[in-house]
């Protein structure tokens, strides 16, 4: 089991540039997240999926999109990059929604 | 909402020491309380979790912690640090509402073990 995956691991961003963010779980789990990781700051969810085919807002989803493809795979995709969205972004995947599994994580740099 | 918090944002320790990391959390009903660990470099790992049952529970590592439903808290213990043991520590809550099954996270605490 290679459990969560996340690609890419770094990435580097120009203001106003979009991208999307992978990950992908082969632990047949029903829930997925999306946290970004801030010094100081812990992690902030910004969006879950509670089952295939559900999405919705954690606590700061502004200027990002999700979708869940299948059971396997929860995307988030950045529209329109700024300067704050420089993060550490780490999906997990959850049997049950408690318990939580993390991916390696995704750095990236918006300039 | 619940909130979590981590009373310690830094703490530096020499090796053998005892290590006791404060969390408290700000929900009234059924909660679901969690420590992670991240390694420098790394992504977040279990170390212990507590569901129901004994408020004294083991994680891995030789690390414990005790739920205190009076208090609010789930504070992390180890006996005896190493150097290894440097890492930043995450409580996490997952309350029971009707908006689904969401942990939340603590802001973390930075731990430094000095040889």
């Amino acid at each position: 089991n290679a459990g969560v995956t996340q690609t890419p691991k770094f990435q580097v961003l120009k203001t106003g540039q979009s991208m999307t963010l992978q990950c992908a779980q082969d632990m047949n789990h029903n829930s997925m997240y999306w946290y970004r990781q801030d010094p100081g700051m812990g992690l902030r969810l910004i969006y879950y999926s509670a089952s295939e085919g559900t999405t919705d807002k954690g606590e700061v989803p502004n200027g990002y999109n999700v979708s869940r493809l299948n059971k396997r795979e929860f995307s988030l995709r950045l529209e329109s990059a700024a300067p704050s969205q420089t993060s550490v972004y780490f999906c997990a995947s959850s049997p049950r929604g408690n318990e939580q599994f993390f991916g390696p994580g995704t750095r990236l740099t918006v300039l | 909402a619940q909130s979590v918090s981590q009373h310690n944002h830094h703490v530096i320790l020499s090796e053998a020491a005892s290590l006791e990391l404060g969390c408290n959390y700000s929900y009234g009903g059924t909660v679901n309380l969690f420590w992670y660990v991240q390694y420098p470099g790394q992504h977040l790992q279990l170390l212990l979790k507590y569901f129901s049952g004994d408020p004294l529970v083991k994680g891995i590592k030789g690390f414990e912690a005790e739920f205190i439903k009076s208090k609010f808290s789930f504070n992390l213990r180890k006996p005896s640090v190493q150097w290894s043991d440097t890492a930043e520590y995450f409580c996490a809550v997952n309350a029971f509402t009707g908006g689904g099954n969401k942990l939340t996270f603590g802001t973390g605490t930075q731990l430094k073990v000095e040889l």
